[in-house]
């Protein structure tokens, strides 16, 4: 089965600049995750979806990040204004469902460098 | 927040030697799953334990859980070069992963 996509797979902006990333997790995955994941860190979780509602987004800098799973398929994740300390690679993962025990399969991921 | 913290940070091995690793966390779990990253595939799933079982095994891996001192080891045996990775523990707590910092493993040939 074709594993999550996720593009771009680089992306270099300057400070204050907006940014978008698409995924699209694995068909038939109800559950999708949005991660970032800072140089030497393990990934940190900032929204999930189940479906195309959020289940949990309290890690989400709302102020400049905002995401949305239309359709409940396939995913973007925006940051306006970007930061500095935005620089990181950001995840997006889906399971087949949010309940517990499951593992979550992950995309190559988004390598964001802002200057 | 990240709950889960791996012990050591670097590990460098020979090829064929084992690697043990641990994972230390602070709150109760339902399970906690240990993941793989490396550049060329990305982070990979590799076992889940859960809370209810102390020993896991999946090829040459061997996972322990003791939730008594809330601490779980991954051990692999007869390392590859293909092993070096980094490797997260990730807990399940109110149905949602934290990860933890890592363990940088290096397989030397």
């Amino acid at each position: 089965e074709a594993g999550v996509a996720q593009s771009p797979r680089y992306k270099i902006i300057e400070k204050r600049q907006s940014v978008a990333f698409w995924c699209n997790p694995i068909s038939g995955h109800a559950t999708l995750y949005w991660y970032q994941q800072i140089l030497g860190q393990g990934p940190k979780l900032l929204i999930q979806f189940q479906n195309n509602g959020v289940v949990d987004d309290s890690q989400l800098p709302k102020d400049r990040f905002s995401a949305e799973r239309l359709k409940g398929v396939d995913s973007t994740l925006k940051i306006q204004p970007a930061k500095l300390e935005d620089s990181a690679v950001y995840l997006c993962a889906s399971s087949p469902t949010s309940g517990p025990p499951y593992e979550q399969y992950f995309g190559p991921g988004t390598r964001l460098t802002v200057t | 927040s990240q709950q889960g913290e791996e012990d050591p940070q670097a590990l460098s091995i020979q090829e064929g030697e084992n690697a043990t690793m641990n994972c230390s966390y602070k709150t109760s779990i339902n399970n906690l799953q240990w993941y793989r990253q490396n550049s060329g595939r990305g982070l990979v799933h590799l076992i889940l334990i859960r809370s209810n079982e102390r020993e896991k095994h999946s090829g040459r891996l061997r996972v322990t859980l003791d939730t008594s001192k809330k601490s779980s080891s991954l051990l692999i045996t007869a390392s590859r070069a293909a092993d070096t990775a980094s490797y997260f523990c990730a807990t399940d707590n109110d149905y949602k992963l934290s990860f933890g910092a890592g363990t940088t493993v290096t397989v030397r040939a």
